[in-house]
């Protein structure tokens, strides 16, 4: 049972570069959301979607892109990255979006912009 | 927007104690959840409440979903030192799915 896949587990990039973190789920989840985990600031949402062709904003989207061209993959762009944006990623994917559907998460991508 | 308020921020205490934090919110919210995250891994789910008053067990951890739908406990009895990490609520509302995260509790168990 692989759940929910995220790659990579480490990176670390300079200020401007870009990069993608991928995300897989492989329960045929509806929905799926990027969240960003910061020092005492527990995990924001920064964008989610609830099925394939759908995406919408979270709590902290500036700076990042999404898009989920199938219900498997939903990977999260940095086009232009910045030191404010180190931080550990974790995707989250669930069978659909209303209330009482459990939400499971990625073990994380630990990212580190200098 | 919906805010958690989850304390204590940390808690030290010994093996075989028993543990309690708490989140609180402005909003209602329709389902609390309660996660643990260990070092280097995602959040893992240990209690889903979904109705006010609820009160359910998983082993040594108790959940309270309280009756004003404002607010959640998580009791841990007995500590033993594999309940170190760091414990978050999350609200779900009415008007979306999506969570609001508290911002965790860091539990240290001391052998």
């Amino acid at each position: 049972n692989a759940g929910v896949t995220q790659t990579p587990k480490f990176q670390v990039l300079k200020t401007g570069q870009s990069m993608t973190l991928q995300c897989a789920q492989d329960m045929n989840h509806e929905y799926m959301s990027w969240y960003r985990q910061d020092p005492g600031m527990g995990l924001r949402l920064i964008h989610y979607s609830v099925g394939a062709g759908i995406t919408d904003q979270g709590e902290v989207p500036n700076g990042y892109n999404v898009s989920r061209s199938t219900t498997e993959d939903f990977p999260l762009r940095l086009l232009s990255a910045a030191p404010s944006q180190t931080s550990v990623y974790f995707c989250a994917s669930s069978y659909s979006i209303g209330v009482g559907n459990t939400i499971y998460f990625g073990e994380g991508s630990w990212l580190t912009v200098v | 927007g919906q805010q958690l308020n989850q304390s204590p921020q940390s808690m030290f205490i010994q093996e075989g104690e028993d543990v309690s934090m708490n989140c609180t919110s402005s909003s209602i919210f329709n389902t609390w959840l309660w996660y643990k995250q260990e070092p280097g891994e995602g959040p893992v789910l240990l209690i889903a409440l979904y109705k006010a008053g609820e009160l359910t067990s998983n082993g040594r951890l108790t959940a309270q979903f309280g009756i004003t739908r404002k607010d959640s406990f998580l009791n841990i009895s007995a500590s033993i030192p594999s309940d170190v990490g760091i414990y978050f609520c999350a609200g779900q509302g009415r008007s979306q799915g999506n969570l609001i995260f508290g911002k965790g509790t860091k539990l240290s168990v001391k052998p």
